[in-house]
């Protein structure tokens, strides 16, 4: 049974461009969180789709959006790019009923 | 204010040793909250949940303090394969602290 899929896996990115990221959920699970992982911190969450509606957001602006797909996959699309942006972007899935997640291997975007 | 904050030690036990650590939040609403291992360059995983009677599972025992605002995560008889980065996280998983890094020593 495969996990939480991400693509791609690494992706090089110039600032001022846009990036759209990729995830496949966990067999059975229907939502879907994002975050964004700066080196030495925690999870910052990003966004939360359920049903195929943003469900929660966190503090993060405009630039970033998302989708969820009728087969629960989603993107997370990343527009006018920043040096600041360059972290691990993780994809995490859950059960409706179940509260812990399941984190894809994630995306590490450099901005440069 | 950070809403989960975590001592980044790192912390560094001999094998076979017991470390605790702490996990503070600022959201007294929140009734339930995790604890995922994160390994280097890699994600995180799922160590356990924490409710308020505790949850124990082998070696790891987490224990919630309402009063104090606080869970802690306890390891015994550590073991080298322990080594990795500790997150807490609140029961929505919205709110991730910063992480414990525990080395486990020969």
């Amino acid at each position: 049974d495969a996990g939480v899929t991400q693509s791609p896996t690494h992706l090089i990115k110039t600032r001022g461009q846009q990036v759209t990221l990729r995830c496949s959920p966990k067999s059975g699970h229907d939502t879907v969180s994002w975050y964004q992982q700066a080196l030495g911190q925690g999870p910052q969450f990003i966004f939360q789709y359920y049903e195929e509606e943003e469900r929660q957001r966190g503090n993060f602006p405009d630039r970033f959006s998302g989708h969820q797909f009728p087969n629960y996959s989603s993107e997370l699309n990343v527009n006018a790019l920043l040096l600041g942006d360059s972290a691990l972007y993780l994809c995490a899935s859950r059960d409706t009923g179940e509260w812990g997640y399941t984190f894809g291997s994630g995306t590490r975007l450099t901005v440069v | 204010r950070k809403e989960v904050e975590q001592d980044p030690g790192p912390f560094n036990v001999p094998e076979g040793a017991t470390v605790a650590f702490n996990c503070t939040y600022s959201n007294s609403a929140s009734q339930s909250f995790f604890w995922y291992r994160q390994d280097c360059r890699k994600e995180p995983k799922l160590l356990m949940s924490v409710y308020s009677s505790g949850n124990e599972d082998g070696r790891f025992t987490a224990q919630l303090n309402r009063a104090s605002q606080y869970i802690s995560l306890l390891i015994r008889d550590s073991k080298l394969s322990d080594s990795a980065t500790y997150l807490c996280s609140d029961g929505q998983n919205f709110v991730f602290g910063p992480g414990t890094r525990l080395s486990v020593l020969p």
